[in-house]
């Protein structure tokens, strides 16, 4: 029973370069989250997905961040033209439909870093 | 919107040691509260939960009541160990218009727990 799986587990770009990170959740889970974890600080809410729909990004920086979740496939998290500022760690959760109270799983993250 | 504090840390303790780590929030109406740990380089595993007042929650010795009054949600254990050493974070979360879901949950900065031999 697979949990939420994120790749890379770390990647590194070069200011100006493009950075794609991947959410795949655990089955039969049809809501993403991304959040965002600056060094030596708590989780910070970016966005929430559900299949081909985009249901909350109040946490989404205005310019160069986008998110999907497609029909098929896993969710991304797409930081366009990166800056040193956007190193961090990014992590992904899932929950189930349709239940209440369900809490939400995390992944391991996806360690980025820009040079 | 929410907000969450957490006791600063780190926290450092000695085996069998009791320990509490204090969290406090502020928000409007009565979100669902959380405690979740971090371990090196990996994800977030949820520690345990409590939905409404007064309500405890408990998970591997680990317990936190939810204290409306005091809008608090304590992390307490009794006697800690070598393996309790990591991150914890105190939460709020929020039901979405559907009540599907939680929606996006709000983190205090975490609290660095050591404990040694």
């Amino acid at each position: 029973n697979a949990g939420v799986m994120q790749n890379p587990r770390h990647l590194v770009r070069r200011r100006g370069q493009e950075a794609r990170l991947r959410c795949s959740p655990m089955k039969g889970h049809s809501h993403v989250y991304w959040y965002r974890q600056l060094p030596e600080e708590g989780l910070k809410f970016m966005v929430y997905l559900q299949k081909e729909n985009i249901i909350d990004e109040s946490g989404m920086p205005k310019e160069r961040f986008s998110a999907e979740f497609p029909k098929e496939g896993p969710s991304i998290l797409r930081i366009q033209q990166v800056v040193r500022g956007d190193s961090a760690a990014y992590f992904c959760a899932s929950s189930p439909p349709g239940t209440d109270n369900q809490p939400q799983h995390f992944g391991d993250g996806t360690r980025l870093s820009i040079l | 919107g929410d907000s969450v504090t957490q006791m600063e840390g780190p926290v450092t303790l000695s085996e069998e040691a009791f320990l509490t780590i204090n969290c406090t929030y502020t928000a409007t109406g009565y979100p669902s509260l959380f405690w979740y740990v971090q371990y090196p380089g990996e994800g977030l595993q949820l520690l345990l939960k409590a939905t409404k007042a007064d309500d405890k929650g408990s998970n591997k010795g680990f317990e936190a009541t939810y204290r409306k009054e005091t809008t608090s949600f304590h992390l307490e254990k009794g006697s800690v160990q070598v393996s309790d050493s990591a991150v914890y974070f105190c939460a709020t979360g929020r039901h979405n218009a559907g009540g599907t879901s939680y929606g996006k949950l709000t983190f205090g900065q975490g609290t660095i727990l050591t404990v040694h031999p």
